[in-house]
């Protein structure tokens, strides 16, 4: 069955980065792409970007641009996701959700909590 | 690129139906056949109930079903259970430079 586990929660201070991994099993992992989403507290999901397993290709949302960096490990089927210069206002679950390019996101991972606080 | 709109709650007794709406522009859920429905419980990871406006994911109750018109697309849950309490969300594919949008989301309260 298709699983994708997230490393646990993190707290960082203002101005630090968070690097997030989620690693996949239960099928061909370079044969979809791994999209990132976050859900800031008692909100709403909000689109981070996507990444190609395949050949690393990105699609970054134009709000987290120059701030989030994208990456995957084939030989570990392991996605990362970096976030940078972090605020107060990015303290939410982190999910990674799996899906091909432009088309339905289907499973996801169980969510990363991480906080951002002086 | 703005989130899509749904309204913030709906509500309905054991039994009966409740219809969700998503609404979008020309650009994402009016342009294309990518839309998607997610529950999430609390505390929970969303799962996928409606994929390419009215697909059901194997082992999803056929009491789920989603239907798109111009703009705006629709979850309708019939035969109303207490598990189905959730939020629902929609997404949809919005071109090539951001990828998708999410609903606003919608509380669904079973009395």
């Amino acid at each position: 069955q298709v699983q994708l586990v997230q490393s646990g929660a993190e707290v960082k201070k203002p101005g630090a980065s968070v690097k997030v991994s989620c690693k996949a099993s239960g099928y061909t992992f370079t044969s979809y792409g791994i999209s990132w989403v976050r859900q800031a507290p008692g909100q709403g999901l909000e689109w981070m970007g996507w990444i190609s397993a395949y050949n690393g290709n990105t699609n970054y949302a134009q709000k987290l641009q120059g701030r989030v960096t994208m990456t995957t490990d084939t030989s570990t089927s392991t996605a990362y996701m970096e976030l940078r210069s972090l605020r107060s206002d990015d303290t939410a679950v982190y999910y990674c959700a799996r899906g091909r390019f432009g088309t339905t996101i289907d499973y996801w991972g169980q969510g990363t909590l991480v906080t951002v606080s002086s | 690129q703005s989130a899509l709109t749904q309204p913030p709650s709906a509500s309905g007794s054991p039994g009966q139906s409740v219809t969700i709406s998503c609404t979008g522009t020309s650009s994402d859920v009016g342009g294309y056949n990518y839309v998607s429905w997610y529950q999430q419980h609390p505390g929970k990871a969303p799962k996928l109930m409606i994929y390419e406006v009215s697909k059901r994911p194997s082992g999803v109750p056929d009491r789920f079903s989603g239907s798109k018109s111009g703009n705006t697309a629709s979850l309708t849950v019939s035969g109303l259970q207490a598990e189905d309490e959730a939020d629902y969300y929609c997404s949809s594919y919005a071109g090539s430079n951001n990828l998708y949008v999410f609903g606003t989301g919608t509380k669904v309260t079973v009395l």
